[in-house]
Parts: C-alpha cells; structure tokens; sequence
C-alpha cells in the first residue's frame, strides 16, 4: 500500500463545474496536509495547506481534512481551463519536518469548454 | 522576491559520470530540501538541509549527496550515474525547518542519463 494515494486521473470536468480531488494517507500520525498545483513542464505550486480536520476555503479552492478516515480532498468551484493540471497530495507525518513530505503520484485534471 | 534558483536547466550525461546541480534558495530562506521526480514514482525526497547541517534524509542510496553552504546556497551531487538516475530534480526553500512551512519550489534541473 501506497503511503499516499491519489487517482491518477484524468478527471474531466466542465467549465463552471465542481471538481472533487481526493487522497488518502496510510500514516495515521501525520500532522499536515498539502495540495499543490503541477503545470505540465512546470514546478509543484502550493495551494492548499491544512493541520485540522474540517474544511478551509481560500478563493475557489476548499481543503478538507478527516484524520480519522485519513483522508483529505481538495475541492475546486468554478472549475476554469486555467485549473487543468495535475493536483499533487503532499502528507508529512510525526518526526518529520514539512520539508519531509510524502507525495501521491497526482490526479491530472482537465476542465472543458 | 527572486524565487528559488535552480541551474543548469538541462543536463545530459553518460553512465558512471558525476553531476552537481545548484540551488538558490529565495532570500531569507534558510532551509532546502530535494526531491527527484519521475513518472513512475512521482516526486521522492532525498535531503533537507538547514543552517547547513543534514536534517533529513530519504531513501536513496550513497551516490547521493548533498551540502548547503553558509548562504543557504545548496548543491547536491549524484555520482557515478545510472540510466534510473534520469529524472527531474527539484529544489525547495522554507524559511524555517518545522511541520507547517510551506515549501516553495524552483523550476528544477532537468538531468538525463545516456
């Protein structure tokens, strides 16, 4: 078992729509949660942090975390072609510091006209 | 702010050469960390660096290294290079070492092993 999973994708979405990421860890001590945005060709772009379980919106974005179910989603709301990437989940556990980060193999989003 | 600095862009090199790739972090950065990506994996840890000692280490074998130097500047080195060691490697800062920084990445170097 992966210690952080993601479906590969594509997820195909359209325009103005909801996109629904999901992950999840197999370390039940980990402490922080990170999505980041990977442009084709590009950097790992951070969007999303969160330490608690519950939700935290910035913007169009929405990060929720349930620790006890080890999982963690990223939500998109009117979804732009802009946001076609893949979305990386990045998991760091206990004794480890944020810059140790377990990363899932991405989610490839497209939003279509 | 400049950004995180990573040369060169692109690098080939044949089997059993040595490579050494540069990172600058952004201003007032103190810590770096290295990843490597591939399709097959994603990306990997490989080191972090602060104040310019060693904190953390992934699960790469020896060939692997790396320093940081007293302007937070790091470089890592892969020596004696395998077809498996192609990859992009990339570079990150935070301005501290701790659970909740937020790693901030550079374009990272492209490295291809022939």
């Amino acid at each position: 078992q992966k210690e952080v999973e993601q479906n590969s994708g594509p997820l195909s979405v359209p325009e103005g729509a909801i996109a629904s990421l999901n992950c999840t860890y197999s370390d039940r001590g980990s402490q922080s949660f990170f999505w980041y945005r990977q442009y084709s060709g590009k950097s790992p772009e951070l969007i999303m942090s969160i330490y608690s379980n519950g939700d935290k919106e910035d913007g169009r974005f929405t990060a929720q975390l349930n620790k006890a179910s080890q999982y963690v989603s990223l939500l998109i709301r009117d979804s732009q072609p802009s946001d076609s990437a893949t979305y990386l989940c990045a998991v760091n556990g206990p004794g480890g510091t944020a810059s140790k980060l377990t990363f899932g193999t991405g989610t490839r989003l497209q939003v279509t006209l | 702010k400049a950004g995180v600095t990573q040369t060169p862009r692109y690098l080939i090199k044949t089997r059993g050469q040595q490579v050494t790739l540069s990172c600058s972090p952004i201003s007032g950065h103190r810590s770096v960390s290295w990843y490597q990506q591939t399709p097959g994996q994603g990306l990997q840890f490989l080191f972090e660096y602060f104040s310019e000692t060693q904190r953390n280490k992934g699960n790469f074998p020896g060939r692997f290294s790396g320093r940081q130097f007293s302007n937070s500047r790091s470089e890592m080195n892969v020596s004696t290079l395998e077809l498996g060691d192609s990859a992009l490697y990339l570079c990150a800062s935070s301005p501290r070492t701790g659970n909740n920084e937020k790693l901030f990445f550079g374009s990272g170097t492209q490295l291809s092993v022939l």
